[in-house]
């Protein structure tokens, strides 16, 4: 069974310090691998897509890495602000055409003053 | 730019009635879906679409309906609502056959039924 598997479950930091969340997945087929930001009470934003051949993308202080041998992609949160508060969702498709999704249970960030 | 668009943002229902929820894009995608987003788990595909007529289950499709007449809106029908159909629920359109193209989700209803 496609599984995607979140941790921590729940994180509190200080603002400006710097986080890592973790994804782990179990998903076969592999096409992309994908990073949501989920405010409270919003859907879902995208932050990043990747590919099997992409170690690392960035999308100013969010930079996720993927290792497509061991299954395992983190989203490291740099210089962190008050607004980085939300789920980060991590999201494995199967396929090209987005109907083979599994989503991760998310991680739920706070970020305190 | 709207985006994706979802009514009503909260209902109650009762055991046994019926309601649609709205959703419609304007950024003429072609691609769909539906999710439902329950506290400690992923979100689940409940229906989806690639274009005008043509419609497909996801992994929760029981007592849920779908239609899509036009490339803009995709309702989404409950039947007939228990409560175990208590749970946020999204809409999400994508450009078709695209790999690189992320979902954009609406903002999400949330139901609650007696």
């Amino acid at each position: 069974k496609n599984q995607v598997e979140q941790s921590p479950q729940s994180l509190i930091i200080l603002e400006g310090k710097n986080c890592t969340l973790q994804c782990n997945y179990t998903v076969s087929p592999f096409s992309n691998l994908r990073w949501y930001k989920q405010d409270t009470g919003r859907g879902p934003v995208s932050l990043t897509i990747m590919t099997f051949s992409e170690n690392t993308k960035s999308n100013g202080r969010y930079t996720a890495t993927l290792d497509a041998d061991t299954k395992q992609s983190s989203l490291h949160i740099t210089a962190s602000q008050l607004s980085d508060s939300a789920s980060y969702i991590c999201v494995v498709s199967g396929d090209n055409a987005g109907n083979m999704l599994t989503f991760g249970g998310g991680t739920r960030l706070m970020v305190k003053p | 730019n709207a985006g994706v668009t979802q009514t009503p943002k909260f209902q109650v229902l009762k055991t046994g009635q019926s309601m649609t929820l709205q959703c419609a894009q304007d950024m003429n995608h072609e691609y769909m879906s539906w999710y439902r987003q329950d506290p400690g788990m992923g979100l689940r595909l409940i229906h989806y679409s690639v274009g005008a007529g043509i419609t497909d289950q996801g992994e929760v499709p029981n007592g849920y309906n779908v239609s899509r007449s036009t490339t803009e809106d995709f309702p989404l029908r409950l039947l007939s609502a228990a409560p175990s159909q208590t749970s946020v629920y999204f809409c999400a359109s994508s450009a078709a056959g695209s790999w690189n193209s992320p979902l954009h989700f609406g903002n999400g209803t949330r139901l609650t039924v007696t």
